[in-house]
């Protein structure tokens, strides 16, 4: 069945630090992907969604592109801030109702 | 522009009574509605998802049901709640296929 594996955390960076958090999922047809990132106490916002190989989704200075061939779609951001703390999931929709699968999410910490 | 509420924002309940968590949405028609359970510190569990009046489709076989009343609202429910229930809740909707999901802010839901 569809799922998606992202690295696990808490990954922790320094203020401007590049960054990158890995996610790769198996679908069976051709899945939109997301990115969604929750701050503390709150629900999930969308961050940036790419709906077919080799797009790039991009937002606030994230970016992820739909790599078909590694069934990946890696979540980079050139210069972090302590503002992008939070916990970040990775998602796919497989078609089936638009049923999403999430990966466990991973928890960024940026010290200042 | 489409909105998402739930409500109550916390909730503390006794172990054995019942529950209702409510959900609606503003700004369009016929959406997918979904709930989601988040553990602490842990990823995101759909419970059920319902593609229109009266169609509902859970995913985790537990105590906890679900009914649409009416296109926009979705309600969450319990007769008798278990610890284990307690969590973070969160509704979502989408349109059509592939496309984002939305997320309501959540409830918080402490079970003693």
């Amino acid at each position: 069945g569809d799922s998606v594996t992202q690295m696990e955390g808490p990954v922790t960076l320094s203020e401007e630090a590049f960054l990158t958090i890995n996610c790769t999922y198996t679908a069976t047809g051709y899945p939109s992907l997301f990115w969604y990132v929750q701050y503390p106490g709150e629900g999930l916002q969308l961050l940036l969604k790419a709906t077919k190989a080799d797009d790039k989704g991009s937002n606030k200075g994230f970016e992820a592109t739909y790599r078909k061939e590694t069934t990946s779609f890696h979540l980079e951001k050139g210069s972090v801030q302590v503002s992008d703390s939070a916990v970040y999931f990775c998602a796919l929709s497989g078609g089936n109702f638009n049923k999403f699968y999430f990966g466990s999410g991973t928890k960024l910490n940026v010290k200042p | 522009s489409q909105t998402i509420h739930q409500w109550p924002a916390t909730l503390v309940q006794p172990v054995g009574s019942p529950l209702s968590l409510e959900c609606t949405v503003e700004g369009t028609s016929n959406p997918n509605l979904y709930w989601y359970r988040q553990a602490a510190g842990r990823g995101l569990q759909l419970l059920f998802y319902s593609i229109g009046i009266g169609q509902i489709s859970s995913e985790v076989p537990q105590n906890l049901s679900a009914s649409r009343p009416q296109d926009r609202q979705f309600i969450l429910s319990s007769k008798k709640l278990l610890l284990s229930d307690s969590g973070f809740y969160l509704c979502a909707w989408s349109s059509g296929t592939y496309n984002e999901q939305f997320f309501g802010p959540g409830t918080r839901l402490t079970v003693l």
